[in-house]
């Protein structure tokens, strides 16, 4: 079956130090990733995606297709990164879009 | 930038009442259209695909007569939680694709339904 996975529920960090929000994947055949971002009150919003391989508000995400995995991550925390981060998959432009449980970041002062 | 819009933000009804949920696409057509549930600090759930003109598909383990999807035009796509229960009470989100063939979806603001 198709799923995305996202091990941690929380991840608590002080401002400054590095993040890494871990996403694994199981999917057949090689499906786009993304990672989405909800932030306190607001709505759902595209964070980045690996087939753009951009780097959006200093966060990247490399795609290990060895490990599955296409972690988020940010040398140094600012507290306006506290959000909750949802990874995502599709295998294909016109399929559903597959969301992980998601984790929220708290980034303290 | 493509923006979709949800209403209302925000409503209660009584146990056994249907009430009806609007997403609209303000400045872009949508050919396809989701709908999502979410639960407090949980991940959002696919309830349905919305293809305008068509018949909604439904996830396994959604009721296609509990939840009626209708997608009357290109910007317009609405929810109807029909005979609702205390256990339908959640935060109902959609989104729309930019286009056929793309991967871009973009998210409404949600509506949180509280049945009472």
């Amino acid at each position: 079956a198709q799923r995305v996975t996202q091990p941690e529920k929380l991840l608590s960090v002080f401002k400054g130090a590095p993040v890494e929000l871990k996403c694994n994947y199981s999917y057949s055949g090689s499906p786009e990733l993304f990672w989405y971002v909800q932030y306190s009150r607001q709505r759902l919003q595209l964070l980045l995606r690996h087939i753009s391989r951009e780097s959006i508000k200093g966060f990247t995400a490399d795609l290990n297709k060895g490990e599955t995995s296409f972690h988020l991550k940010k040398p140094f925390a600012q507290e306006e990164d506290s959000a909750m981060y949802y990874c995502a998959a599709q295998t294909g432009a016109n399929s559903k879009l597959t969301f992980g449980k998601g984790i929220t970041l708290s980034v303290r002062p | 930038g493509a923006v979709v819009s949800q209403h209302p933000s925000r409503v209660i009804c009584k146990s056994g009442t249907s009430v009806k949920i609007e997403c609209r696409s303000l400045d872009f057509q949508a050919t396809t259209m989701f709908w999502y549930r979410q639960f407090p600090k949980q991940s959002l759930m696919l309830m349905a695909t919305s293809n305008e003109g068509s018949k909604a598909t439904y996830e396994q383990g959604v009721e296609k007569d509990k939840f009626l999807i209708n997608h009357a035009s290109l910007t317009l796509s609405t929810l109807t939680v029909t005979s609702a229960h205390p256990e339908d009470s959640s935060f109902y989100i959609c989104s729309a694709r930019l286009r056929t063939g793309s991967y871009e979806q973009y998210f409404g603001p949600g509506t949180r339904l509280t049945v009472t």
